[in-house]
C-alpha cells in the first residue's frame, strides 16, 4: 500500500479564513480523493480530485467552497474556504486502485480542523 | 442504490471474550465489501476486503469476516478481544457498476474492550 502524508496534522482557524490542505504519495496513483469526517460522524467523499482536470464533486460540495487541485500523479491539495465552525471536522484523502472490477482505498492519516 | 447498515452503534466486550460487528448491504449487483479500523486520532487502516473470491474473508490482526449474499450481510468477527481492539469500526461497500467504485461508509460501530 502507498504512504500518504498530510499536512497540517491540525489546525485551528477563524471563521472566515481559508485553509489549505496538503496530500502527499510516496508514489503514483491514478485515484486520489477527499472526504469528510464530522465529530462523531462518518465518512462523506467530497470530491474526486482529477489530475490535470476540475474534480469532480458530490452532491452538497461546491468548488467554491472547497477548491482542488491535483498538479501532478502524488499530490493533492484541498482548501476550505470562508470557514465557519459547521467546518470543523476531520479532512482525510485516499488514494484508490482499480482491482479488477473494484476499488481498493488506503487512507492518508487526517487533518483535523477547528474553527472558532 | 447501494447503501451499508451498521446495526450497532456501539458494543462492548470484555478482553478474551469473542467480537461480533454487524453490516448488512444493499447493492444492486455483486458488491465489494470492506471493514476498515480507525483508532482514536489514527488515520483509517483496511482490516479485510471481500471482492466475489471466498466468502469467509481473513483480515489482520485476527478479524475474519463472512459474506452471506442470502442474508445481504458482512459480520466482522474476532475469536478473542484484545485491549488494542478498542477503536471504531466502519463497515463499507464499493459497487463497480456504480458510480464509478465509490465507497459508501457506514456510521461506524465503536468498539470497547473492558479488562
Amino acid at each position: 500500500s502507498a504512504v500518504i502524508s498530510q499536512k497540517p496534522s491540525r489546525d485551528i482557524c477563524q471563521r472566515g479564513t481559508s485553509l489549505t490542505i496538503q496530500c502527499q504519495v510516496d508514489s503514483q496513483v491514478t485515484m486520489m480523493f477527499w472526504y469528510r469526517q464530522q465529530p462523531g460522524q462518518s465518512l462523506t467523499l467530497i470530491a474526486t480530485a482529477n489530475q490535470g482536470s476540475e474534480a469532480t464533486y458530490e452532491s452538497g460540495f461546491v468548488i467554491d467552497k472547497f477548491p482542488i487541485s491535483r498538479p501532478n500523479l502524488t499530490f493533492s491539495t484541498l482548501t476550505v474556504s470562508n470557514m465557519s465552525p459547521e467546518d470543523s471536522s476531520i479532512y482525510l484523502c485516499s488514494v484508490g486502485r482499480l482491482l479488477g472490477t473494484y476499488n481498493e482505498q488506503f487512507f492518508g492519516p487526517g487533518t483535523r480542523l477547528t474553527v472558532l | 442504490a447501494q447503501s451499508v447498515t451498521q446495526l450497532d452503534s456501539h458494543v462492548s466486550v470484555s478482553e478474551g471474550t469473542p467480537v461480533l460487528l454487524r453490516c448488512n448491504y444493499s447493492s444492486s449487483y455483486s458488491p465489494s465489501l470492506f471493514w476498515y479500523v480507525q483508532h482514536p486520532n489514527k488515520g483509517l487502516q483496511l482490516l479485510l476486503k471481500y471482492t466475489s473470491a471466498a466468502t469467509l474473508v481473513k483480515g489482520i490482526n485476527g478479524f475474519e469476516a463472512e459474506f452471506k449474499k442470502s442474508e445481504t450481510s458482512f459480520h466482522l468477527t474476532k475469536p478473542s478481544a484484545h485491549m488494542s481492539d478498542a477503536a471504531e469500526y466502519f463497515c463499507v461497500v464499493s459497487d463497480p457498476y456504480n458510480q464509478g467504485g465509490k465507497l459508501i461508509f457506514g456510521q461506524g460501530t465503536e468498539l470497547s474492550v473492558k479488562p
